[in-house]
């Protein structure tokens, strides 16, 4: 079956540093990638999506790339402030099946 | 705010309760879910609607029931509830999940369950 891993459980990084929280998955017929935010006490929240036929695609100070070779997708996060802290999850999704995929999560911790 | 709200947004019961989750989503979305999260485990998904109609049910027990009368409104009924149910049960929507563009779920703030 399909699975997705995170490299790193935590992170932790210095405020103004730059973050890359990486995430592997199995399943090449996988399409459409998602990373998503989860603050405490909260619901997951949309950062950042990238379709199967691309392989960057930037925000406001997000920006996520995916090498469909390895099957690897990162997000990497400019300048972190003490407000990036959370969990991070990757989320995959295959149109055959309709559904989401999610990756355990790596917490990102922003010392100040 | 995300556009789906959850109520309640905590909730202590015993195993012989019985009680319900709330979920509304001011979006327009077709699509609802229900999830599951546990500490250091992936998001678990449990049902799925779509324009009303359940189209997935991952081998969830029968204590949990959802309930769909609507597109903006989800019901997640639970009754006989162990301990290894308590967690955070997440609610999502999205527009259309087997349309491409229109995939993404929101997800609402979660009921924290506890069950003793």
């Amino acid at each position: 079956g399909e699975s997705v891993g995170l490299h790193l459980p935590t992170l932790s990084v210095q405020e103004g540093d730059n973050s890359i929280i990486n995430c592997a998955y199995s399943n090449s017929a996988s399409d459409y990638f998602i990373w998503y935010k989860q603050e405490s006490g909260k619901g997951p929240q949309f950062i950042i999506d990238i379709r199967s036929n691309m392989d960057k695609r930037q925000g406001q100070r997000v920006t996520v790339l995916l090498n469909k070779t390895v099957k690897h997708l990162s997000l990497q996060i400019a300048a972190t402030q003490p407000g990036d802290s959370a969990v991070y999850f990757c989320a995959l999704y295959r149109g055959s099946q309709g559904n989401l995929i999610f990756g355990k999560g790596t917490k990102l911790s922003v010392k100040p | 705010e995300t556009g789906v709200t959850q109520t309640p947004r905590h909730l202590v019961m015993g195993m012989t309760n019985k009680k319900s989750l709330k979920c509304e989503q001011h979006l327009g979305h077709n699509a609802m879910y229900w999830y599951k999260q546990s500490a250091k485990k992936p998001l678990e998904l449990m049902f799925v609607y779509n324009f009303k109609e359940q189209t997935e049910n991952n081998s969830v027990p029968s204590r949990f029931s959802p309930e769909c009368p609507n597109s903006s409104h989800l019901f997640l009924h639970l009754h006989t509830l162990q301990p290894e149910d308590s967690a955070l049960y997440l609610c999502a929507s999205s527009q259309d999940p087997r349309r491409s563009g229109d995939e993404t779920q929101y997800f609402g703030p979660g009921t924290r369950l506890l069950v003793l």
